[in-house]
């Protein structure tokens, strides 16, 4: 089945960039996401990629995914303290909006 | 933006209860749910699909007996954790999806069952 990890834990600095990666094995992705999960709090979508792109930029936030290592990155610029969380990256197949498949998350703290 | 509530947000139950969890999407209509659980410290595992009016369908491993769901109208879906025992404890997650668009499953803040 499909397979989706990511590192457990992240320190960084505030002000500083922050980058979570994430691998997966299934080739028949068809989008990749990444989600923040705020403590006690459900998961928010931060951004998502086709995979027939390399890169998608939004705000502080910069994707980048390398198909044929089946590789995901997520960079925070300018990280801030707001930006602790934990963050998923998930995967579907097929249409969009299929059921997700969710790394096991990676815990960001950020330190003033 | 797309809301989805989640009732109780906490509960705790003695073993052997039975306990239920909604799931509403409060501003759309949603064509499919679906039940998350997410163990601490660890990912969340999809439980099941479900689709207004049709039996749910669930992942491999998940028993159906076990875990009712119920998806009673395009706003409403229920989780009913039967037989509760410990083992059960955990944070129960609903999302709703509007349609087939990468952007479109919105998660609800989710359940922290504990069973006694």
């Amino acid at each position: 089945g499909e397979d989706v990890e990511q590192s457990l834990f992240l320190s960084v600095r505030e002000g500083d960039s922050s980058v979570i990666n994430c691998t997966y094995t299934d080739s028949s992705s068809t989008y990749l996401y990444w989600y923040k999960q705020e403590p006690g709090a459900g998961l928010q979508l931060l951004t998502y990629i086709f995979s027939n792109m390399d890169m998608k930029q939004d705000q502080r936030l910069t994707v980048l995914l390398n198909k044929k290592d089946k590789h995901l990155s997520l960079r925070i610029a300018d990280t801030q303290t707001g930006d602790s969380a934990i963050y998923f990256c998930a995967e579907s197949e097929g249409n969009a909006g299929n059921m997700l498949t969710f790394g096991g998350g990676t815990r960001l703290m950020v330190k003033p | 933006g797309a809301v989805v509530s989640q009732h109780p947000s906490r509960v705790i139950c003695k073993s052997g209860t039975s306990v239920k969890i909604e799931c509403r999407s409060l501003d759309f209509q949603a064509t499919t749910m679906f039940w998350y659980r997410q163990f601490p410290k660890k990912s969340l595992m999809l439980m099941a699909t479900s689709n207004e009016g049709s039996k749910a369908t669930y992942e491999q491993g998940v028993e159906k007996d076990k875990f009712l769901i119920n998806h009673a109208s395009l706003t409403l879906s229920t989780l009913t954790v039967t037989s509760a025992h410990p083992e059960d404890s955990s944070f129960y997650i609903c999302s709703a999806e509007i349609g087939h668009r990468p952007d479109t499953q919105y998660f609800g803040p989710g359940t922290r069952l504990t069973v006694l």
